[in-house]
């Protein structure tokens, strides 16, 4: 069983253009969560996501940023028009139904914006 | 101090010490964790306590949680260099589903 994947692994952007990070939860998930980390800190939830479904975006910063995860395919994390501000580790993470709370996280993106 | 802060910051031991690393946070919490990073990886989920529970073990790993105090403790016994990472604790209220975590400690155990 293949745990939570990402990528790309490594990202670089200019300012202004578009990062598009992806995650595919492990077999059985139907739950991924994205959480953004920088240099020295620990994470920070941003959104919570289900099938087709945003549960809680509390996290997410309210312009530039969006999130989904489709019926078919990964869950992607969009960043229009990044900012150097934006470069971090991205970490999704995922669930099955039945353990809510132990949460299993991917390998991280690595945005860097220049 | 942000919930699910730890102590302290860094902790640099030699190999066969013993490592206690504390995090303490300022809500009531559903559950606890611990997880572990190694440098420029993502996390590794260690153990899991329950609001109800008072300590856990998992191989060389004694968790303890104290929700008077509002703190958890995680003890590796036995260190060894492979121990050299980021650990960071990480609660939950329950009704969200969102981890909140700590700034971590920084471990590093000396050959």
């Amino acid at each position: 069983n293949a745990g939570v994947m990402q990528n790309p692994r490594h990202l670089v952007r200019r300012r202004g253009q578009e990062a598009r990070l992806r995650c595919s939860p492990m077999k059985g998930h139907s739950h991924v969560y994205w959480y953004r980390q920088l240099p020295e800190e620990g994470l920070k939830f941003m959104v919570y996501l289900q099938k087709e479904n945003i549960i809680d975006e509390s996290g997410m910063p309210k312009e530039r940023f969006s999130a989904e995860f489709p019926k078919e395919g990964p869950s992607i994390l969009r960043i229009q028009q990044v900012v150097r501000g934006d470069s971090a580790a991205y970490f999704c993470a995922s669930s099955p139904p039945e353990q809510i709370y132990e949460q299993y996280f991917g390998p991280g993106t690595r945005l860097t914006v220049t | 101090s942000q919930q699910g802060e730890e102590d302290p910051q860094a902790l640099s031991i030699q190999e066969g010490e013993n490592a206690t690393m504390n995090c303490s946070y300022k809500t009531s919490i559903n559950n606890l964790q611990w997880y572990r990073q190694n440098s420029g990886r993502g996390l590794v989920h260690l153990i899991l306590i329950r609001s109800n529970e008072r300590e856990k073990h998992s191989g060389r790993l004694r968790v303890t949680l104290d929700t008077s105090k509002k703190s958890s403790s995680l003890l590796i016994t036995a260190s060894r260099a492979a121990d050299t990472a980021s650990y960071f604790c990480a609660t939950d209220k329950g009704s969200a589903r969102q981890l909140t975590f700590g700034s971590g400690t920084q471990l590093t155990v000396l050959p």
